[in-house]
């Protein structure tokens, strides 16, 4: 079945720097990556996306890398913020035509100000 | 727009017991999934509805079920409820425009059960 994991629960990064979160995936035939960001208290909340067709997707001071050779996913963060403190999904799916997302663990960022 | 919201926001229950939760999509939104997030297993599908229809159902036991209507709302239900059902429920939803389409899910807030 599918496996989503991530490399380390836990990240603390100083305001302002840049942050990296990393995610590996068992399954090579998933072909599309969320990654979410959740609050307390809230739910999970949708960050950027990418295909597995592409590399590389920039969005509003995120980045999404997919490298498929090592099955691994990475969100990039620039100018953390306090307000990007959370925790951090990614997510695969592997059925086209249908909504089942796999979730990976989560790592919870916390930016210190 | 308005998100997807989801009632009740929260819910004791005692085991034996059974429990429906609500979710009203994203208004035009034809696809509602459901996931389950506890600590111990993260998130996990449950099922999803298009069309009043379960698309595709998850690993949970038959005590987990679900319906849609025709305006798109959905409800799920556990019957006999035992205590590792505690959990936090979350509803997403999604525009479902085509069959091969991978389209970005919205979650609401979740409903938080508290089986005792």
């Amino acid at each position: 079945g599918e496996s989503v994991g991530l490399h380390l629960p836990t990240l603390s990064v100083q305001e302002g720097d840049n942050s990296i979160i990393n995610c590996a995936y068992s399954n090579s035939a998933s072909d599309y990556f969320i990654w979410y960001k959740q609050e307390s208290g809230k739910g999970p909340q949708f960050i950027i996306d990418i295909r597995s067709n592409m590399d590389k997707r920039q969005g509003q001071r995120v980045t999404v890398l997919l490298n498929k050779t090592v099955k691994h996913l990475s969100l990039q963060i620039a100018a953390t913020q306090p307000g990007d403190s959370a925790v951090y999904f990614c997510a695969e799916n592997t059925q086209t035509g249908a909504n089942n997302l796999f979730f990976g663990t989560g790592t919870r960022l916390t930016v210190i100000p | 727009k308005a998100g997807v919201t989801q009632t009740p926001r929260y819910l004791i229950k005692t085991r034996g017991q059974q429990v429906t939760l609500s979710c009203s999509p994203i208004s035009g939104h034809r696809s509602v999934s459901w996931y389950q997030q506890t600590p111990g297993q993260g998130l996990q599908f449950l099922f999803e509805y298009f069309s009043e229809t379960q698309r595709n159902k998850g690993n949970f036991p038959g005590r987990f079920s679900g319906r849609q209507f025709s305006n798109s709302r959905s409800e799920m239900n556990v019957s006999t409820l035992e205590l590792g059902d505690s959990a936090l429920y979350l509803c997403a939803s999604s525009l479902a425009v085509g069959a091969g389409a991978r389209e970005t899910q919205y979650f609401g807030p979740g409903t938080r059960l508290l089986v005792l």
